[in-house]
């Protein structure tokens, strides 16, 4: 069955560098990858959509790469602030159809200190 | 645009009771409404999929005698916790998307309820 990582639990920076999560998946490539922010004791935020023929996807001071031969993406956060710190988790879709499952890896608690 | 909302925000309930969550999308359409637990630290399992005017999907594992997911409307679904334990207790979140919110593929989420058992 597909598995998702995202290998830090935890990432500590100094404000002002760049923020810089993995996410990686075994098994088919998804039609398409999302990332999402998650405050304590919310609901996910959607951020950014990468589909399986983009290499590349940029949001204001995002930016989400997407390899499918690595089966990975980076998601980057550059000048990072204090109020980038949250959980951000990364999520596959399962079937490749509209309104499909997503699965979710276990999220990367980012903290930006000043 | 695009806001989902859940009702109540925390709930605490005796064991052995049910309790009703629901999920209202505020203004779209919501043609599949998704169902979440979160444990702590953890990140979201998916519970069940549904789709307005039919019976939900659930995942392998999910009893759905126990988790009663009704969604009549475009605009709401509910999720009823029957006879809740301790081990029910969790963070349940709900997400919905629709065509008409500018891409099928982008899941909106509520902002979750907090469910304690006693």
């Amino acid at each position: 069955s597909q598995k998702i990582e995202q290998n830090s639990e935890a990432l500590n920076i100094q404000e002002g560098k760049t923020a810089t999560l993995t996410c990686n998946y075994t098994n088919y490539s998804p039609a398409y990858l999302q990332w999402y922010r998650q405050d304590p004791g919310r609901g996910p935020v959607f951020l950014l959509l990468i589909r399986e023929n983009e290499k590349e996807k940029r949001k204001e001071r995002l930016k989400v790469t997407f390899d499918t031969t690595l089966k990975q993406s980076l998601f980057h956060i550059t000048a990072s602030q204090p109020a980038d710190s949250a959980t951000y988790l990364c999520a596959l879709d399962m079937s490749g159809s509209s309104a499909s499952k997503i699965i979710f890896g276990s999220g990367t608690r980012l903290s930006i200190r000043p | 645009g695009a806001v989902v909302s859940q009702h109540p925000s925390w709930v605490i309930c005796k064991s052995g009771t049910s309790v009703k969550i629901e999920c209202r999308s505020l203004d779209f359409q919501a043609t599949t409404m998704f169902w979440y637990r979160q444990f702590p630290k953890q990140s979201l399992m998916l519970m069940a999929t549904s789709n307005e005017g039919s019976k939900a999907t659930y995942e392998q594992g999910v009893e759905k005698d126990k988790f009663l997911i009704n969604h009549a409307s475009l605009t709401l679904s509910t999720l009823t916790v029957t006879s809740a334990h301790p081990e029910d207790s969790s963070f349940y979140i709900c997400s919905a998307s629709s065509p008409g919110t500018g891409s099928t593929d982008t899941q909106y989420f509520g902002p979750g309820t907090r469910l304690t058992v006693l």
